[in-house]
């Protein structure tokens, strides 16, 4: 696609429930790089993917958040047991390659996660 | 542990005013990055510095870097309503491959 696209745009869900975000990054890139972006401060990094494998998750806050990008292309970030704090809006940028230098980032519009 | 700070988080100029935000980091950096992020909407990359003493340039906005000081600065020349916006400084490091680190922003708005 033209640029980096992200589903939904908007999801609101109770406490406990458990939610998948998308990501579909530009295409030819083989990075992609998950963000979360709390009110009021900047990205914080999750996770970034090079190919299919996760290269640093050193982000992710807990074992409820999971991601996958299992043929090298679309990503899936998957909450399990959602929590008020998990509210905040799950930015996802891909970049040609993960090596340094390996080209811009190019961000998504972001899915905005709302827990009730 | 990179870390990096941007001052001020929020600005309020009029239109017509100079003014500089700043973004310190605390390790050495390969590359710094400056957004601009409109409200709901996602990053715009605006800047990339490379090396010490890059200054790039795109119409009101200038962005340099000094690495010595670890210190990149983004100036504002005679704002205008449009430049209102949050401004981002971001910064990669070789050991953590191409991921970036963020600054909290900084919220500029231009009265008219």
């Amino acid at each position: 696609g033209a640029g980096v696209s992200q589903t939904p745009s908007n999801k609101v869900t109770e406490k406990g429930k458990y939610v998948e975000l998308r990501c579909d990054p530009i295409s030819g890139h083989t990075a992609l790089y998950w963000y979360r972006q709390s009110l009021g401060q900047g990205p914080e990094f999750l996770i970034y993917f090079q190919g299919t494998g996760a290269a640093d998750d050193s982000g992710l806050p807990n074992d409820r958040f999971f991601a996958v990008r299992p043929e090298g292309s679309v990503s899936t970030l998957k909450i399990q047991r959602t929590e008020r704090g998990d509210s905040a809006v799950y930015l996802c940028a891909s970049s040609l390659t993960a090596t340094p230098g390996g080209g811009e980032l190019f961000f998504g519009e972001g899915s905005r996660l709302t827990v009730l | 542990e990179l870390k990096v700070e941007q001052n001020p988080l929020f600005l309020s100029m009029q239109e017509g005013k100079n003014y500089t935000i700043y973004c310190n980091y605390s390790t050495t950096s390969d590359r710094l990055y400056w957004y601009r992020q409109d409200p709901g909407k996602s990053l715009e990359s605006l800047f990339v510095l490379l090396s010490n003493g890059a200054v790039k340039q795109e119409g009101r906005l200038m962005a340099s870097l000094d690495t010595k000081a670890r210190l990149s600065t983004l100036h504002i020349t005679a704002a205008v309503h449009d430049l209102s916006a949050t401004y981002f400084c971001a910064v990669a490091r070789q050991e953590y491959g191409n991921k970036l680190v963020f600054g909290a922003g900084t919220i500029l708005r231009v009265k008219s």
